[in-house]
């Protein structure tokens, strides 16, 4: 059975600090793995999707990586901002199911 | 267009009553999901549909009933609602392709039972 775990579970950082989310998954039988963010009271929004043969994928400030081998994925988050203040989750998706990480809570205070 | 749209979006109902959650999405997708997400934000994955097919069902009470009249619709049937079945309830497809296979999120269904 899949497990998914995200460290920290809650992060505060000042405004412009570069950080890292961290995402630990227990199965490497993965087709791929998906960053989402989640705004109170809303719903999730895809950041960035990391096929299983990649290795990282960039959008804008976000980079994502992805090792498949020790089961890990990271977000790196450059230059954070106050509107980057949300939940953030990260999926393992296999055939048919996605497994998500109870999520990392991430406060920029400016 | 909205790709996965769920409704409705706010729901306050009372203890036993039967409720039902529809979503549909426009994507062309074959998968669509349920999950609950907890008052702990906690994400967990209730139903999976492939084709219509039934191919994952977590331990959820028999009290809910997914419905998938055809690959675009994924309904959620709630019996004898009790109080902790409030959360918010999301719906979600995608497609398995041969580059992955990436979720796509409703806007997420509010259920608070009092």
């Amino acid at each position: 059975k899949q497990e998914v775990t995200q460290i920290p579970a809650a992060l505060s950082v000042p405004e412009g600090e570069n950080l890292v989310l961290n995402c630990s998954f227990t199965d490497s039988a993965i087709y791929n793995l998906q960053w989402f963010r989640q705004d109170p009271g809303k719903g999730l929004t895809s950041l960035l999707l990391i096929q299983s043969s990649q290795r990282e994928q960039t959008s804008g400030r976000l980079n994502a990586s992805l090792d498949k081998s020790s089961g890990r994925s990271t977000l790196y988050i450059a230059a954070s901002q106050p509107g980057d203040s949300a939940t953030y989750l990260c999926a393992v998706i296999g055939a048919g199911k996605s497994t998500f990480g109870d999520g990392t809570t991430l406060t920029v205070k400016p | 267009d909205t790709a996965v749209s769920q409704t409705p979006k706010y729901l306050v109902t009372q203890m036993g009553n039967d409720k039902s959650i529809k979503c549909e999405q426009n994507l062309g997708h074959d998968t669509m999901y349920w999950y609950k997400q907890d008052s702990k934000k906690f994400l967990k994955i209730m139903f999976s549909y492939n084709n219509k097919e039934l191919i994952i069902n977590e331990t959820v009470p028999n009290r809910f009933s997914p419905k998938s009249p055809d690959k675009a619709h994924l309904n959620l049937h709630i019996n004898s609602l009790e109080l902790g079945d409030s959360a918010v309830y999301f719906c979600a497809s995608s497609l398995l392709t041969e580059l992955g296979n990436t979720i796509y999120f409703g806007e997420g269904s509010w259920l608070t039972v009092v």
